[in-house]
């Protein structure tokens, strides 16, 4: 298996303009998270998603961030309008169930918006 | 307010010691908590899992500790190697039962000198 695919794996834009991250889980996982990385926050958990379900998205900044996933393995980030405070690198993770498994993180975008 | 506390340091040994990284956390009762390496550029790869029942948990070379009466976690490299150098996060469920939904301490980076 190719692991969790992400892209882009960078993406460079202007303030305003709309941002969509990309993701392709692990076939055969059913859970899904987003996650963003900086320097002052660590990694914080967005939003993740059992069976296609969002179950939990307390960690959705604001309205300006939504995410979907329309079926197993393809889910996407969107950012509109992107703020120079959203730079960060945005991982998303599968696992298998969504209990105790082990998440499997792919390589990131790293986004600047200028 | 709960709070998961990594040495935020970098910790430097000498090649062939044991390194020991701590993760404390304050007002969790989490059923379980994991241990992640991540290297620069990459996402976060999965090392060990320990639950609340076990104290103590070995892989290789790694051991990792689990005391929830002192809310603390020790990860144990033993006979580090420069390639063991990488930036170490702690994880822990959020307690609300076995959801997945992981909280992640911001990291101790670790350097093996040879």
């Amino acid at each position: 298996d190719a692991g969790v695919i992400q892209s882009p794996r960078h993406e460079v834009t202007e303030m305003g303009q709309e941002v969509t991250l990309r993701c392709k889980p692990i076939s055969g996982h059913n859970s899904l998270f987003w996650y963003r990385q900086t320097m002052m926050r660590g990694l914080e958990l967005l939003i993740y998603f059992n069976n296609n379900v969002p179950i939990d998205d307390s960690g959705m900044p604001e309205d300006r961030f939504s995410a979907k996933m329309p079926n197993a393995s393809f889910s996407t980030l969107k950012i509109q309008p992107s703020e120079p405070r959203d730079s960060a690198v945005y991982f998303c993770a599968s696992s298998l169930r969504s209990s105790t498994d082990t998440q499997y993180f792919g390589p990131g975008t790293r986004l600047t918006v200028l | 307010s709960q709070k998961i506390e990594q040495n935020s340091e970098a910790l430097n040994i000498q090649e062939g010691k044991t390194a020991t990284l701590t993760c404390n956390y304050t007002n969790y009762s989490p059923a379980y908590l994991q241990w992640y390496r991540q290297d620069p550029g990459r996402g976060p790869v999965f090392l060990l899992l320990i639950r609340e029942n076990e104290k103590e948990k070995r892989k290789e070379r790694l051991k990792v500790t689990f005391d929830t009466t002192l809310k603390q976690s020790l990860f144990h490299i033993t006979a580090s190697q420069p390639a063991d150098s990488a930036t170490y996060l702690c994880a822990l469920d959020n307690g609300s039962g076995n959801t997945g939904k992981l909280i992640f301490g911001q990291g101790t980076t670790l350097q093996v000198k040879p």
